[in-house]
């Protein structure tokens, strides 16, 4: 599965947009990129994936570049339960032993402040 | 909504003793698994299973064992707990095995080991 690198820490004013960048250089034409988020004391949650298209739900936006080396984790309106620590993670599905395995690397933590 | 749950939130064992981490997945997840999350080294897969009675070794399995007796219950097995099993150990499942799927995780066992 790709690396990807993320900065260590973001900070972001309750309200406004928080924007979390990933970059995934060595990505391959059948990876996807995932986005998880942890915050503190609990199991990793699940926020967005996409492959190619930029990608919409209820909780956040994903944009990916056409070349697909570096994507945005974009949080509309960040309140203060959005901090937690923002993972990106690139796999792709290998089949055989496999079987969606998640490899976390360091993360984004990101602090909203009121 | 999904829901993943784990037995304990915390626990302490002693070295030496056989300790047992039950996870629960309520909506008919094909694939469940377990990881432990350790500061500086993300989360690492121990085992999966992707059917009842099936399981696959994840990155470090040594020290452990599972067992899926039913499709709902995933179990973690220290058969002699050590201090350097002391982690916290998360369980998630996913829906079916074509990888692609989002993975949802338990609130999180935190084991200590004296």
């Amino acid at each position: 599965d790709a690396k990807t690198t993320q900065p260590t820490s973001m900070d972001c004013a309750e309200g406004r947009a928080a924007n979390l960048p990933c970059n995934h250089s060595t990505i391959s034409g059948n990876e996807y990129v995932y986005w998880y988020r942890q915050i503190h004391s609990q199991g990793p949650q699940y926020i967005i994936h996409g492959l190619k298209n930029n990608e919409t739900n209820e909780m956040a936006s994903l944009i990916i570049t056409e070349d697909r080396k570096s994507s945005t984790l974009i949080l509309p309106h960040a309140t203060l339960r959005d901090t937690a620590v923002y993972y990106c993670i690139v796999r792709v599905y290998a089949g055989g032993t496999s079987y969606g395995k998640l490899t976390f690397g360091q993360g984004t933590i990101l602090t909203v402040h009121p | 909504d999904v829901k993943v749950t784990q037995s304990s939130r915390y626990l302490v064992k002693r070295t030496g003793e056989k300790v047992f981490l039950e996870c629960v997945q309520d909506m008919d997840h094909e694939n469940m698994f377990w990881y432990r999350q350790d500061p500086g080294l993300g989360l690492r897969l121990i085992y999966f299973s992707y059917d009842v009675k099936m399981k696959e070794k994840g990155d470090i399995p040594e020290g452990y064992s599972v067992s899926r007796e039913k499709k709902e219950r995933f179990s973690l097995i220290l058969e002699s707990a050590s201090t350097n099993q002391t982690s916290m150990y998360l369980c998630a499942s996913s829906l079916e095995t074509s990888g692609y799927r989002e993975q949802y995780f338990g609130p999180g066992t935190r084991l200590t080991v004296t």
